[in-house]
C-alpha cells in the first residue's frame, strides 16, 4: 500500500513565525507532490505544487522536495493567524493517475 | 454560485437505508471524482470518471456505486448504509489529470450520518 505520512500535530506556532509542516511518502515512483489546505469546515484548495527536487516559492509559502529521502515539507513564513487551517500532503505517479493524500497536519497560528 | 455544488450538505439516515449524494459542476471538466474524508485518514478516492462513459473504482469503493448523467452531474449511491460510512463526502472536478497538475477543484462537502 502506497502511504503519504504527515504528523496529525496540531501545531503551534506564534504569530510571525516559520511554520514548517513535514510529509514523507513511500511511493518512490511518486513524480508529483502537491499541498492542499483546509480551514475548519470548507474543503480543500491547492495552495503548492511541487516536482523537482529543490525548493519552490510561492509569497510566504516555500515547498521542499528531496525525493532520495521520501520527503516534502511545507515552510510558511511570517505565519498569520489566517494560516491556521490543516495542511494536506499528496502524491501521484503523474498523468492520469490517482493522488494519494496524507491525514493532514493541523496548523494553529497564535496572534 | 459554487462551481462545484454538492446536495444535501448534511443528510442523517438509518442503517440499510439506500442515500444519493449529487454533485454537478459548472467548470466544463470532463473529470469528476468522489472521495470521502475521515478525521485522521485523510482523503480517500471512492470512484472517478473522465468522461460520461467511464467509470473507475478508487481505494474504497465497496458499498458505494456512482452514476455520470452528464459531463456535469455524477452521483454518489449507498445502496445500503451501514454505520461506518458515516463521513464527509467530497466531489471533486480537474481539467487535466490530477498527477499533471495536482488541482482538483472541491465542492463544499456532504456530511453524511448512518445511526
Amino acid at each position: 500500500q502506497k502511504e503519504v505520512e504527515q504528523n496529525s500535530g496540531p501545531l503551534s506556532v506564534p504569530e510571525g513565525a516559520i511554520a514548517s509542516l513535514n510529509c514523507t511518502y513511500s511511493d518512490r515512483g511518486s513524480q508529483s507532490f502537491f499541498w492542499y489546505r483546509q480551514y475548519s469546515g470548507k474543503s480543500p484548495e491547492l495552495i503548492m505544487s511541487i516536482y523537482s527536487n529543490g525548493d519552490k516559492e510561492d509569497g510566504r509559502f516555500t515547498a521542499q522536495l528531496n525525493k532520495a529521502s521520501q520527503y516534502v515539507s511545507l515552510l510558511i513564513r511570517d505565519s498569520q493567524p489566517s494560516d491556521s487551517a490543516t495542511y494536506l500532503c499528496a502524491d501521484s505517479p503523474g498523468g492520469d493517475n490517482d493522488m494519494r493524500f496524507g491525514a493532514g497536519t493541523r496548523l494553529t497560528v497564535k496572534p | 454560485d459554487a462551481d462545484v455544488t454538492q446536495t444535501p450538505r448534511n443528510r442523517i439516515t438509518k442503517t440499510g437505508k439506500r442515500i444519493m449524494l449529487e454533485c454537478s459542476q459548472t467548470k466544463g471538466h470532463d473529470r469528476m471524482y468522489w472521495y470521502r474524508q475521515d478525521p485522521g485518514l485523510g482523503l480517500q478516492l471512492i470512484y472517478y470518471s473522465f468522461d460520461v462513459k467511464d467509470i473507475n473504482k478508487g481505494e474504497i469503493s465497496d458499498g458505494y456505486s456512482v452514476s455520470r448523467q452528464a459531463q456535469a452531474k455524477f452521483s454518489l449511491s449507498l445502496e445500503s448504509a451501514i454505520p461506518n460510512q458515516t463521513a464527509l463526502y467530497f466531489c471533486a472536478t480537474s481539467e487535466t489529470g490530477t498527477g499533471v497538475t495536482g488541482e482538483l477543484f472541491f465542492g463544499e462537502g456532504s456530511r453524511l450520518t448512518v445511526l
